[in-house]
C-alpha cells in the first residue's frame, strides 16, 4: 500500500461548482499534513496546511480525520484558475527529520 | 516568483558527461532538499540537508552526488547518468529540516531543472 494515496482524477467540473478531494495515508504516526498545488510544468506551491480542527482559507477548506487516516480538500465556487494538480503531502511519522511524502496528486480541470 | 533559484532551467547531457545542478535560497532557511519528479508522478525525495549536514539519502545511486557548501547553496553533481534519470529535479528549502513537537515544516520549491539524458 502506498504511503499517501489520492484519486488521480481528472475531476472535470464547471465554473462555480464545489469539488472535494480525499487523500489517505498509511502511517498512523504521521504528524503534519499539507495541500500543495502544481500547475503543468511548474513547481509545487503550498496551498494550505491542514490542522486537526480543520481550517479554511477563502474558498478552500481542509479537514483531517486521524481516526480514518484521511485528509480532504474542498474547493467552493471553482474558478478556471483553480485548474491544476492538487498534491496531498504528509510528514513521515516518527522521524526527527522533516521528511515529506507526496501523494500521487489529483488533477482538476475547471471548464468554462 | 519563487525565492528558491535553480540553474539551469533546462539541461541536456550525454551518458558520459559530468554536470551540476545548482540551487540557492536567501530566506535564511537551514534545510535544503532535492526531489526528482517524473512526468505525471509526484515528487520523490532524494536528499535532505539540515544545517549543512546530510540527514537523509533515500538510497539514491552514487551517480548523483549532493553538496551543500553553505546553508544557502545546494548542488547536485551528475555523472554517468542513464536515460531513465531524465526528469524534473526540484530543489526546496525549509526553516530547519527538523521535525518539531508541532509537526513538519512547509517546503518552498524552486522552479526546477528539466534534465534530459541522451
Amino acid at each position: 500500500r502506498k504511503e499517501v494515496e489520492q484519486d488521480p482524477g481528472p475531476f472535470n467540473v464547471p465554473e462555480g461548482a464545489t469539488v472535494a478531494f480525499n487523500c489517505t495515508y498509511s502511517n498512523s504516526a504521521s504528524q503534519s499534513f499539507f495541500w500543495y498545488r502544481q500547475d503543468c510544468r511548474k513547481e509545487p506551491k503550498l496551498l494550505m496546511s491542514v490542522y486537526s480542527s480543520g481550517n479554511e482559507d477563502g474558498r478552500f477548506t481542509a479537514q483531517l480525520n486521524r481516526a480514518s487516516q484521511y485528509i480532504s480538500l474542498l474547493i467552493r465556487d471553482s474558478k478556471l484558475s483553480d485548474s491544476a494538480t492538487y498534491l496531498c503531502v504528509v510528514k513521515e511519522g516518527g522521524g526527527a527529520t522533516n521528511k515529506l511524502i507526496f501523494g500521487t496528486g489529483t488533477l482538476l480541470a475547471v471548464q468554462p | 516568483d519563487t525565492e528558491v533559484t535553480q540553474t539551469p532551467k533546462h539541461l541536456v547531457m550525454g551518458m558520459t558527461n559530468k554536470k551540476s545542478l545548482k540551487c540557492e535560497q536567501h530566506m535564511g532557511h537551514r534545510a535544503m532538499y532535492w526531489y526528482k519528479q517524473k512526468a505525471k508522478k509526484p515528487p520523490e525525495l532524494m536528499f535532505v540537508y539540515s544545517y549543512e549536514k546530510l540527514s537523509i539519502n533515500e538510497s539514491v545511486p552514487s551517480r548523483f552526488s549532493p553538496e551543500c557548501p553553505n546553508s544557502s547553496l545546494l548542488n547536485l553533481h551528475l555523472h554517468a547518468l542513464q536515460p531513465e534519470d531524465s526528469a524534473l529535479y526540484l530543489c526546496a528549502s525549509s526553516r530547519t529540516g527538523k521535525a518539531s513537537n508541532t509537526g513538519g515544516e512547509k517546503l518552498f520549491f524552486g522552479s526546477g531543472t528539466q534534465l534530459s539524458v541522451l
